[in-house]
Order: structure tokens, then sequence, then C-alpha cells
């Protein structure tokens, strides 16, 4: 399963908006990028997930350069309640398949 | 809203006693579910993986007899704690894969043990 390294924390203000690279040098061909939020005390809720190139919805941009060893979450002019650890998971689609967490980043949004 | 329920969300008990935790995947079905633990301001660790009708797969280093897995339906899987002591004391969380879509958790359960 493909290791993934993320910066600890981050820290921003309201407004800003929020880039979060995570690396994932010996990801495999049949693996997704998957980005969760977690609140304290709270089960990780699905962000985005994408296998290349560019992947956008109402909350988040997923930049994934073509090499796939790297990708970016991108939060848009975020907000006090996004301060959560978000993590980075790859790994298949297929059912049998769990995902291995990293530290993830704790990002920190001040007013 | 949620594609997988969790029951309960905290539970408390005495040291030597046991408890279930709950996990539904809804409106699809998991063959496969997985339970995960964490610890404060920790990740999540995974446990063990839960197997439809068979046996779970249970990571190094976790008590299978401690960790007893059910996975009696193809919607419900159960962890039992058994004979808890204060230092199984934490957050539990299953999940679900939903095919094709990746992996849903459910809400947690804070286990605290006295």
């Amino acid at each position: 399963l493909a290791k993934t390294t993320q910066p600890i924390s981050m820290d921003s203000y309201e407004g800003q908006e929020v880039n979060i690279t995570c690396s994932h040098n010996n990801i495999a061909t049949n693996d997704y990028i998957t980005w969760y939020q977690q609140f304290p005390s709270q089960g990780p809720r699905f962000i985005i997930q994408g296998y290349k190139t560019k992947v956008t919805n109402e909350v988040a941009s997923l930049f994934i350069p073509a090499d796939r060893k790297s990708s970016t979450l991108s939060l848009p002019r975020v907000s006090l309640s996004d301060t959560a650890v978000y993590y980075c998971l790859v790994g298949d689609n297929q059912a049998g398949t769990a995902l291995i967490f990293g530290k993830g980043t704790t990002l920190s949004v001040s007013s | 809203g949620a594609v997988v329920s969790q029951h309960p969300s905290r539970v408390i008990c005495k040291s030597g006693t046991s408890v279930k935790i709950e996990c539904r995947s809804l409106d699809f079905q998991a063959t496969t579910m997985f339970w995960y633990r964490q610890f404060p301001k920790q990740s999540l660790m995974l446990m063990a993986t839960s197997n439809e009708g068979s046996k779970a797969t249970y990571e190094q280093g976790v008590e299978k007899d401690k960790f007893l897995i059910n996975h009696a339906s193809l919607t419900l899987s159960t962890l039992t704690v058994t004979s808890a002591h204060p230092e199984d004391s934490s957050f539990y969380i299953c999940s679900a894969p939903r095919q094709g879509l990746g992996l849903f958790f459910g809400s947690g359960t804070q286990l605290s043990v006295l």
C-alpha cells in the first residue's frame, strides 16, 4: 500500500485559499487518491477523489500531476469551520482493500 | 446523508465487561468492512478486516480474542471488545467500501473503560 507524506500542520485565515500537498511516490497504477476531513470525535468525511489531472466538486479541487506521485487539495476561501485534520490516502477502489492512514495535516483557520 | 451508520456513539463501561459496537452499511451491501482505532491526537490505525460469512483478518498486534468481529449479513458488522480494560479506551471507527466510490466511514464510537 502506498505511503503518503503530508505537512503536519498548516495555518490560514478566513477567506484564504488553502493548498495541502501530499506526496505518494510509490502509488500503483490502480490506486486512486482520496482526501478525507476529520473533526474531533467524528469519523472521517469524504472530500474528494481523483485518479489524474484535476477534479473539482462543490467543496474542493484536487490537482494531480501526470506522474501521480503527488496531489494537492485546494480549499477555496476557507472558514473557521474548515479547521480539521485532512488525510490524503491512496488505494484502489476494490471492495476488499483497506486504506492506511498517514499522520494527516491539521489545518487551523483563524479569523 | 450518512451511508455508514455506527452505534453507539459513546459508551462508558466498567473494567471487565464487554461492549458491542455495530456498523451498518445503508442502501448498499458490503461484503467487507474495516475497523479502525484512534487514540487522542493520533491517526487512525487499521485493526481488522471484517468479511461477510468468513473469519475476520486482524492486523499484527491486534488480539483476535479480545476484539471479536462478526459480519453476519451483507450490511452489518459488529465489533465486541471483550473484558474491556482502561487501556482499551479509544475511538473506534468502522468503514465500508462502496464499489467504485471508495471507502465511507461511520461516525465513530468513543469507548471509555473505567
